[in-house]
Order: C-alpha cells, then structure tokens, then sequence
C-alpha cells in the first residue's frame, strides 16, 4: 500500500525565516493535497497539485510536485507566527485517501 | 447548514461500552472517510466508502465498525471501546479522485 513520509517531522524556525517541508510517496504520485491544521482542530485546504512540475502559491506558501522523485515541497517564506501549525501531505492511494505523519511547524516572533 | 459536521464534538465513555460517531455530509460525495489522529502519527484511515453500501477498511480497523445505508451518513461505531482508542477523529469527504476533501471539525473521544 502506499506511504506518505514527511521530513521533517518538527521545525522551529525564526519568524521572518524560510522553511522547506517535504513529502515522498512510496508510489507514483498522481496528485497531493496539501492542508494545515491546529492541533485537534479540523484541516484547511491549502492546495492541491495534480500534474508532475506543477506548481502552486498562495500568498506565501508554495507547493511543488516532482512526479517522478515521487515528492512534493512545501515552502514557506518569511514565516509568521500565523503560520504556526500541523502541515499535512495527502494523496488519493486507490481510492483511499492518506496522509502524511504531519509536519509541526512553530515560528518564534 | 451545507458542508460536513460531526456529532458529538467530545465524548468521554467507559470502557467496554459501545459508542457511535456521527458523520452527515451536504453535498451527496461518492466517497466518505474516517481517520483518527494521534499525537506523532498524522491521520490514520480507518475505514472509507465508496459509495452507499460499499465500505473498505483502512490502516487501522480493528475494533471499530462502519455503515453506510445512505450516501449522506457514515457513522463509526467503536463496539467495545478501549483505552488505547483515545483519539481525535475525523470523518471526511470527497467527490472522487483528485478533488478536494472536506473534513468535518472533529470528535475528541476519551475512554476511561
């Protein structure tokens, strides 16, 4: 069955700082989700990628996907405090919807 | 109200007691999930539908069951709860491949 790694697991990072997080799939990607979520709480939507070299942003948040490395990227510049949270990569895996193990991002001010 | 919700928000039951976890959706989405999440390991499928009447299991299904008569319900039922499912669950839904997933706001479950 397919897997969804991310790396890395946690990140603390200076506010105002880039920062990367990436998720590999142990099989061939046919299109990521990416969502953001507060601990316990329910998940925002980010993006969705769906072809191999695409790409999307929204306001400072980027995401990739590399189809053939079978990984997307996420990237974050000039972090905010707002932007502290759960990262989630997700994938369709036959008809099953899977995750990642998450990504926990904290921005010190 | 569209979208998705899920009853109760927080549950604290007993051991060995049988619960169910509500999920309705709005918008008639062929595919409906449940995942439950844990400190250190993401979202977890348990088990997810298809469609009405069709039903697969996930990751981790033991010790919960599902149903899903009408294409709008899929509710989780733990037989018999156990400790080790103290969680945060989350049900979820989709109109099929490569489309955005809705969730619903979570049910935080604690079994004593």
């Amino acid at each position: 069955s397919q897997e969804l790694e991310q790396s890395p697991q946690s990140l603390i990072v200076q506010e105002g700082k880039n920062l990367t997080i990436n998720c590999t799939s142990s099989k061939t990607l046919y299109g990521l989700y990416w969502y953001k979520q507060k601990y316990g709480e329910g998940l925002i939507f980010l993006m969705m990628l769906q072809k191999g070299g695409e790409e999307k942003s929204h306001e400072k948040i980027t995401a990739k996907l590399d189809e053939k490395k079978q990984q997307s990227s996420l990237h974050i510049t000039a972090s905010q405090p707002s932007h502290a949270g759960i990262y989630l990569c997700g994938a369709d895996g036959a008809g099953k919807l899977i995750f990642g193990q998450g990504t926990t991002l904290q921005v010190k001010p | 109200d569209a979208g998705i919700t899920q009853s109760p928000r927080y549950k604290i039951t007993e051991t060995g007691r049988q619960v169910t976890l509500m999920c309705h959706q709005t918008w008639s989405h062929s595919y409906m999930f449940w995942y439950r999440q844990d400190l250190g390991h993401g979202l977890r499928l348990i088990y997810y539908s298809a469609a009405a009447d069709i039903t697969d299991k996930g990751e981790v299904p033991d010790g919960y069951v599902v149903s899903r008569s009408k294409t709008e319900n899929f509710p989780l039922t733990l037989e018999s709860a156990t400790r080790s499912q103290t969680s945060v669950y989350f049900c979820a839904s989709t109109q099929g491949w490569n489309t955005e997933a809705f969730f619903g706001q979570g049910t935080r479950l604690t079994v004593v």
